[in-house]
């Protein structure tokens, strides 16, 4: 029972190499997406998904980049990090109900860009 | 726009005590109020939700959420805190006009429960 499974865990990144977070759940969610965390600022959305090939930016979409091949899968793409991407990531899935979706969470990634 | 507003950063009880976490919110349409709550290097759990209905909405872990449209507020409360229930407490809401699971959160909110 898996559920949304992030790797890696913890990531120490120089300025601008590129890397790539990864989110996968199998709960067949049709809907995917990817928060950070940053003290005091709660999250705030980066990209989204709302099914295989489909994509949209959130809130703060700037030196990312998603791509979404399969249902399981939504990896988001650092291009170039900078220190000001140091944050925790998290990625979050949801399946429509007319009851109201309920978002689960991965474990999150922490990333730390030097 | 959309937004969350806790207003307390931090929230002192004592064990045994009741306790409240704020949040109030600006959304058009029927909003959808969720609570998270996060324990130190961990995800998001999920608390509860308010989608349609009654008011008073119950919890996982003994907590509950009182819904009041008039005050647009939806603030957490629990009639008797552990120690356990120190965490970072997120309000979050989604507009049911875009039920695409985006939600926007609060800033989080620290309980601290001293024994």
């Amino acid at each position: 029972n898996a559920g949304v499974t992030q790797t890696p865990k913890f990531q120490v990144l120089k300025t601008g190499q590129s890397m790539t977070l990864q989110c996968a759940q199998d709960m067949n969610h049709e809907y995917m997406s990817w928060y950070r965390q940053d003290p005091g600022m709660g999250l705030r959305l980066i990209h989204y998904s709302v099914g295989a090939g489909i994509t949209d930016q959130g809130e703060v979409p700037n030196g990312y980049n998603v791509s979404r091949s399969t249902t399981e899968d939504f990896p988001l793409r650092l291009l170039s990090a900078a220190p000001s991407q140091t944050s925790v990531y998290f990625c979050a899935s949801s399946t429509y109900r007319s009851s109201g979706n309920t978002i689960y969470f991965g474990e999150g990634s922490w990333l730390t860009v030097v | 726009a959309q937004s969350v507003a806790q207003p307390e950063d931090q929230v002192n009880v004592a064990e045994g005590n009741p306790l409240t976490v704020k949040c109030t919110y600006s959304v058009s349409g029927n909003p959808y109020l969720f609570w998270y709550v996060q324990y130190p290097n961990r995800g998001l759990q999920f608390l509860l939700k308010y989608i349609t209905g009654d008011n008073l909405v119950k919890g996982s872990y003994g907590f509950e959420a009182e819904f009041n449209k008039s005050q647009t507020s939806f603030h957490l409360k629990k009639p008797s805190a552990l120690v356990s229930d120190s965490a970072l407490y997120f309000c979050a809401v989604s507009s049911s006009s875009s039920n695409t699971g985006k939600l926007i959160f609060g800033q989080g909110t620290t309980l601290q429960v001293k024994p």
